[in-house]
This record gives structure tokens, C-alpha cells and sequence, in this order.
């Protein structure tokens, strides 16, 4: 079985650019998460959704970052514009359950860096 | 609230044994263990649910106090493949994972 697909693997981009991640989850699943990893802050949960529908975007740093879920095939994060401090490893996660018992399948992660 | 892990790294020769723990200031409903290797993503080890209840996952296995809102994760006999940042994720039924700062180990030949 397929696993989560992101893309792109490395994104590299100058300051105030717009930068899109992308994501697949697994087929089947309801639920999607975003995490951003950094050495200072771990693994921190940004966003997630259930049947494509936002639950809880308290973790989103702040108003340059969006997240969407058109279909239940495919999220997007997106920053704009792009600041050096969100340079990080963006991880999409899917599950076929929230968080409790059922585990969350992560993709490899965009590793980003905003020169 | 980010739980706490203890230690934050650890050593070990192949074949020694190694406890992480990971501990909540706030009731929890459960937690979750991931591996992650460097440059890899996190991998699914194993959930503990809220009743106390231990796991097993080869030779590694877990427990949950509910009391103390501590796990703690068990590696015996430990492999060169166990090498990597361990992280408990836990949960407050409130359908979210709150991760640890991770546990780096490290088995040498």
C-alpha cells in the first residue's frame, strides 16, 4: 500500500516568496495533520482535518500560513510570504482515526529552508 | 503542554537494555511511542490507552501510569537498528498528539 506522499522533498526559496507543500494521505483515511519539526520547538502539530473539513488550526503560527483539503485525496500548506524563521521539516500525517487509538502514518516531509 | 522525556539522550553497547520515560502534568487519555531516524520520518511503534495497560512490540514494550500520567518504553537487548530519536506523543481526548522534545539513543557495536 502507498504510503503518505509529499512533495516536493527539499524546497529551497529567497525570502517573501510564496512556498506550497503538498500532500496525499493514505487512501481511506479521514483524518490529515500538518506538524512543522524544528531542533528549538520538536515536533509541533499546526493543523488538522477530518473529511477534509479544518477541526483545529490553533497550532498555525500566524496569518502568512494556510492550510486546505479540496478533496480527501489532497492538502496543501501554504506560506506566503516566507520568512527565514520557517525554515523546517513540514510533516503531513494521515489517520483513520483521530488521535487515540489508531496510530498516524507519516510522510517523509519537505525539508524547507527561506534564505 | 509539551510532555517532558527523560533522558534527553542515552548510550548504549549492542545488547544493553534502555528505559525512556515520558511524563504529563495533565490527565491524559493516551500516549504514543514513534522512532525516527535521521532524515527519515517518524515510525509508529506502539499506543498505550488510558486503563494502565502494557505493550509488547518485539523486544520492545511500554507502559502507562495513569496515575502518575507517566509512560515509560522498554528496550531490551537492544539492536544496531534501535538507533534513533525516540518521541511519546500524548493526548487529552481532545483528538490531538503533543510530542516530547525526543530521546536521542544511540547502540554501538
Amino acid at each position: 500500500d502507498a504510503g503518505v506522499i509529499q512533495s516536493p522533498r527539499h524546497e529551497v526559496t529567497e525570502m517573501g516568496q510564496e512556498v506550497t507543500l503538498r500532500c496525499k494521505p493514505i487512501s481511506g483515511h479521514d483524518y490529515l495533520f500538518w506538524y512543522r519539526q524544528t531542533m528549538m520547538r520538536g515536533l509541533e502539530l499546526l493543523i488538522y482535518f477530518n473529511n477534509n473539513v479544518p477541526i483545529d488550526d490553533s497550532g498555525m503560527p500566524e496569518d502568512r500560513f494556510s492550510a486546505k483539503m479540496p478533496n480527501a485525496s489532497f492538502s496543501t500548506l501554504k506560506i506566503q510570504p516566507s520568512e527565514p524563521r520557517d525554515s523546517a521539516v513540514y510533516f503531513c500525517a494521515s489517520s483513520s482515526q483521530a488521535a487515540g487509538n489508531q496510530p498516524q502514518h507519516f510522510g517523509d516531509g519537505t525539508r524547507l529552508s527561506i534564505l | 503542554q509539551q510532555p517532558v522525556q527523560s533522558p534527553q539522550a542515552v548510550i548504549l553497547r549492542e545488547g544493553e537494555d534502555a528505559v525512556i520515560n515520558c511524563s504529563s502534568s495533565k490527565a491524559l487519555y493516551s500516549v504514543h511511542w514513534y522512532r525516527q531516524k535521521h532524515g527519515e520520518a517518524p515510525v509508529f511503534l506502539m499506543i498505550l490507552l488510558k486503563g494502565g495497560e502494557q505493550k509488547g512490540h518485539e523486544k520492545i514494550s511500554a507502559s502507562f501510569n495513569e496515575k502518575k500520567q507517566q509512560s515509560s518504553l522498554y528496550l531490551t537487548a537492544s539492536q544496531l537498528s534501535y538507533s534513533g530519536t525516540y518521541f511519546c506523543g500524548t493526548e487529552r481526548r481532545n483528538y490531538k498528539l503533543t510530542f516530547g522534545k525526543g530521546t536521542l539513543l544511540t547502540v554501538n557495536p
